[in-house]
């Protein structure tokens, strides 16, 4: 079945580091990768996407990249400040649908 | 900006009850959702909900969960007899045609 692997799981950085994600997908015909970030107490909230036709895009500190032929995708967060921590999950779209498949998710620590 | 709204944010309901998790999705919103989030673990796909009917459901999504848009702007989760082990947060998303997810922020469930 579609499966997404998210490494790692805890990561602390210093603040002003930069933070790396990594996720693999499996099922080839996803075509849609979101990042979310989610705080303590809170819902899931959307911080980037890219879909299977573009191979990075950035908004401000956060860019993700997309290796299709590897079927990887990370995020990466530049200049990290203390509001960056928090639970980051990746999600792959699965081919002809729009569910989404969830990563295990990386708690994120930026330490002042 | 326009909000997914989910009440309660907090239920507590003894083993065997029937619980119904509400959500107000965003109004120009066609494409309806229910997910999980079992303590610390990934978010996982449950259900959904386009054009008054199930587009899909995980096998999670047994016989003791149904989902209803009542009114045109509420969308519900019945759990008809819980279980222990029905304990989550869940989530309730909705999305517009072709773009990513917007999440509530969730309604914790605590089966006793």
């Amino acid at each position: 079945g579609e499966n997404v692997e998210q490494h790692p799981s805890t990561l602390s950085v210093q603040e002003g580091d930069s933070a790396v994600i990594k996720c693999t997908y499996s099922d080839s015909a996803s075509n849609y990768f979101p990042w979310y970030k989610q705080e303590l107490g809170k819902g899931p909230q959307l911080i980037i996407d890219i879909r299977s036709n573009v191979g990075e895009k950035k908004d401000q500190r956060i860019a993700v990249t997309l290796n299709k032929t590897a079927k990887h995708f990370s995020l990466h967060i530049t200049e990290t400040q203390p509001e960056d921590s928090a639970v980051y999950f990746c999600a792959a779209k699965v081919g002809g649908t729009y569910k989404y498949i969830f990563g295990t998710g990386t708690r994120l620590k930026v330490l002042a | 900006e326009p909000e997914v709204t989910q009440t309660p944010s907090h239920q507590v309901t003894q083993m065997g009850q029937e619980v119904i998790l509400r959500c107000v999705p965003i109004s120009n919103h066609l494409y309806f959702y229910w997910y999980r989030q079992i303590l610390g673990q990934k978010v996982e796909f449950l259900v959904s909900f386009y054009n008054n009917e199930i587009s899909e459901k995980s096998e999670i999504f047994d016989d003791q969960f149904s989902v209803e848009r009542p009114d045109g702007s509420n969308f519900t989760l019945k759990i008809r007899s819980t279980k222990l082990e029905d304990s989550a947060m869940y989530f309730c998303a909705s999305r517009a045609e072709g773009d990513g997810y917007t999440f509530g922020s969730g309604t914790r469930l605590t089966v006793v």
